[in-house]
């Protein structure tokens, strides 16, 4: 079956724009999570989305941030004002609902901020 | 929260079988052991998860001693296409909502 999908696959753009990154997660997954990754580094996690509960916004780094989760399946992320210290990977992940279930990843947005 | 701890880089050739140990001395009691594969360009892939003993799939083995303090990722005769970075995580954040990433071991597989 059609695994997590993520577009663009790269997005370069200017300091100061707006940028949308758009998740689509596997179909009944009702779990959703956006995690950023930096050049050589590991996985930082940004938001989660559960069904329809509010979301843990904790790894959120700044205001400029922010996630919505519309009909429980297709997620953007949207990044204000990029900086260029926003310049990663976007990764889009989903899992059925449960502690243990594995995450199953897209293959990220790679955003590059000139 | 569970800290994993594990060999920043390894090498191996061919053919070899390949151990990964990942040390967790905190582990919870309701913490699973989950082991995640990324090559580059892509996200990572989910390889195996157990709790306790021995799990065996068609990609891994992962063995996990009765104090689970620990854990071994064994990969049985390596090749090329399985260098990549291999992550061990333990546990959730402090919200109990995500895996905790850490910067993981990267495999290269050597002809």
């Amino acid at each position: 079956g059609a695994g997590v999908s993520q577009s663009p696959s790269n997005k370069v753009t200017e300091k100061g724009k707006d940028v949308e990154l758009r998740c689509d997660p596997i179909s009944g997954h009702t779990a959703l999570y956006w995690y950023r990754q930096s050049l050589g580094q590991g996985l930082e996690f940004l938001i989660y989305f559960q069904g329809n509960s509010a979301p843990d916004k904790s790894g959120l780094p700044s205001d400029r941030f922010s996630a919505e989760r519309t009909g429980g399946s297709v997620s953007t992320l949207t990044i204000q004002r990029t900086q260029q210290e926003d310049s990663a990977v976007y990764l889009c992940a989903s899992s059925l609902l449960g502690r243990n279930q594995p995450q199953h990843f897209g293959d990220g947005t790679r955003l590059s901020i000139l | 929260l569970a800290k994993t701890t594990q060999p920043i880089s390894m090498d191996s050739y061919e053919g070899q079988e390949v151990n990964i140990t990942c040390s967790h001395n905190n582990i919870a009691t309701n913490d699973y052991i989950t082991w995640y594969q990324q090559f580059p360009s892509q996200g990572p892939r989910f390889i195996i998860q157990g709790y306790k003993t021995k799990v065996t799939n068609e990609v891994a083995s992962l063995f996990i001693p009765a104090d689970r303090k620990s854990s071994t990722l064994s990969l049985p005769r390596v090749s090329l296409s399985d260098t990549a970075v291999y992550y061990c995580l333990v546990g959730l954040n402090q919200a109990g909502t995500a895996l905790i990433f850490g910067k993981g071991t990267t495999l290269s597989v050597s002809s």
